[in-house]
């Protein structure tokens, strides 16, 4: 079966310019997550939907990111506008079931370069 | 809250050389816990996870892990070391908040 798929693979762009990531789960996986690694760190979740509602976003910075899984399979993150701080490799995850305890598949990631 | 702690940033063993990275973990009930491996441009792999029952967990190419209660953690080992198992490896810990929260990871290189 296919994997999770992200486009682009990698990003350069200047401050304060905007940006979008794309995501494909697995099919039939109703839970899509978003997370950022910054380098050196671990993954940080950002945000979880499941199906096309969002379960959790405690940690998304919303004056800046916004994200959306219209029909509950495709996704987008889109950063609007960019800081130095938001380089770092963004991962989308997908999941059979909206539980925390099944396992996340995850996509290669895209690497965003904030100059 | 829950966190993860991996203490070795970088570790270098040879090939067919043992293996241990350690994860300790805090979370006040039953954690979930996993192991994942991510290779450079890749995305993380599941090695293993531990929900309950028998404390030591077989994973995927080798690895295992053993979950000690008293010592919240949660350590992964292999007997031999291959030079393929070069890469970043973390460990994960969810509950009842569906969240993971992942460490900072430990990073493995594998010496000829």
């Amino acid at each position: 079966e296919a994997g999770v798929a992200q486009s682009p693979r990698y990003k350069i762009i200047e401050k304060r310019q905007s940006v979008a990531f794309w995501c494909n789960p697995i099919s039939g996986h109703a839970t899509l997550y978003w997370y950022q690694q910054i380098l050196g760190q671990g993954p940080k979740l950002l945000i979880q939907f499941q199906n096309n509602g969002v379960v959790d976003d405690s940690q998304l910075p919303k004056d800046r990111f916004s994200a959306e899984r219209l029909k509950g399979v495709d996704s987008t993150l889109k950063i609007q506008p960019a800081k130095l701080e938001d380089s770092a490799v963004y991962l989308c995850a997908s999941s059979l079931a909206p539980t925390g305890v099944d396992e996340q598949y995850f996509g290669p990631g895209t690497r965003l370069t904030v100059t | 809250a829950q966190s993860v702690t991996q203490p070795d940033i970088h570790i270098t063993v040879s090939e067919g050389a043992s293996l241990e990275l350690r994860c300790n973990y805090s979370y006040g009930a039953t954690p979930y816990l996993f192991w994942y491996v991510q290779s450079p441009g890749q995305g993380l792999q599941l090695l293993l996870k531990y929900f309950s029952g028998d404390t030591l967990v077989q994973g995927i190419k080798g690895f295992e892990a053993e979950f000690k209660r008293s010592q919240s953690s949660f350590n992964l080992r292999k007997p031999s070391v291959h030079w393929s198992d070069a890469a970043e490896y973390f460990c994960a810990v969810t509950g009842s908040a569906r969240q993971l929260t992942f460490g900072s990871g430990t990073q493995l290189t594998v010496l000829p």
